[in-house]
């Protein structure tokens, strides 16, 4: 089984619609982080988590809302879906090895398009 | 601001060629730098980090080296597979950013049988 795992994978909604994406992991790391992938623009950082209870804003936190409900769970809401949300969204989650070999393990990604 | 950039963004070599992809970063006040490969439809791998008090990393058929002062990271793949195909990212722990990773856009990579 996969360690990050992401749902649903794929999600057409509609432009007002509010939605969640959720991510899982089975590694037991503290930090868990949401980012979004556009062609030409690469990744960038949505929201991360120190752990239960610490959220901070990444770089395009405007537009949408995260809840750690638990150390293995971590999810992104859209409350208002537009458009320019369409993107590939990434979980990813990494432990205190330090920062000089702290690395990140993705999840597979959810392709959003927002109609 | 940290920015990151990968030259060039797409390559297609012929299998059996050697390759070298390009990284540099604008700010040297790093953690580390790694090397992900993205395939299709799936998430992004780890395939090497360097640390910033180190000058390369070596795994199989990969060679990773980072000189820190000019900002300049390089990936070395030697004799290109098929199965090489992907696209390769660089990103930086950053030390303004509450150590958070700074990506590049990607190299696109296609090896030729």
């Amino acid at each position: 089984d996969a360690d990050v795992t992401q749902t649903p994978r794929n999600r057409i909604t509609k432009t007002g619609k509010r939605i969640m994406l959720e991510c899982s992991q089975t590694k037991g790391h503290d930090r868990m982080y949401w980012y979004r992938q556009d062609p030409g623009l690469g990744l960038r950082l949505i929201y991360y988590s120190f752990d239960v209870k610490d959220i901070n804003k990444g770089e395009i936190s405007d537009g949408y809302s995260v809840s750690r409900q638990a150390q293995a769970k971590f999810s992104l809401s859209l409350e208002s879906a537009i458009p320019n949300q369409t993107a590939l969204y990434f979980c990813a989650t990494s432990d205190r090895t330090g920062t000089v070999r702290e690395t990140q393990y993705f999840g597979p990604g959810t392709r959003l398009l927002v109609l | 601001k940290q920015e990151v950039t990968q030259i060039p963004a797409a390559l297609s070599v012929p299998e059996g060629e050697n390759l070298v992809l390009n990284c540099s970063f604008t700010d040297s006040a790093i953690y580390n730098l790694q090397w992900f490969r993205q395939d299709p439809g799936k998430g992004l791998t780890s395939l090497l980090l360097i640390q910033s008090s180190q000058r390369e990393q070596t795994s199989g058929r990969l060679n990773a080296s980072l000189d820190k002062s000019s900002g300049r990271s390089t990936l070395y793949i030697a004799a290109s597979q098929p199965g090489d195909s992907a696209t390769y990212l660089c990103a930086v722990r950053d030390g303004g950013s509450q150590g958070n990773l700074i990506f590049g856009k990607g190299t696109k990579l296609s090896v030729k049988p």
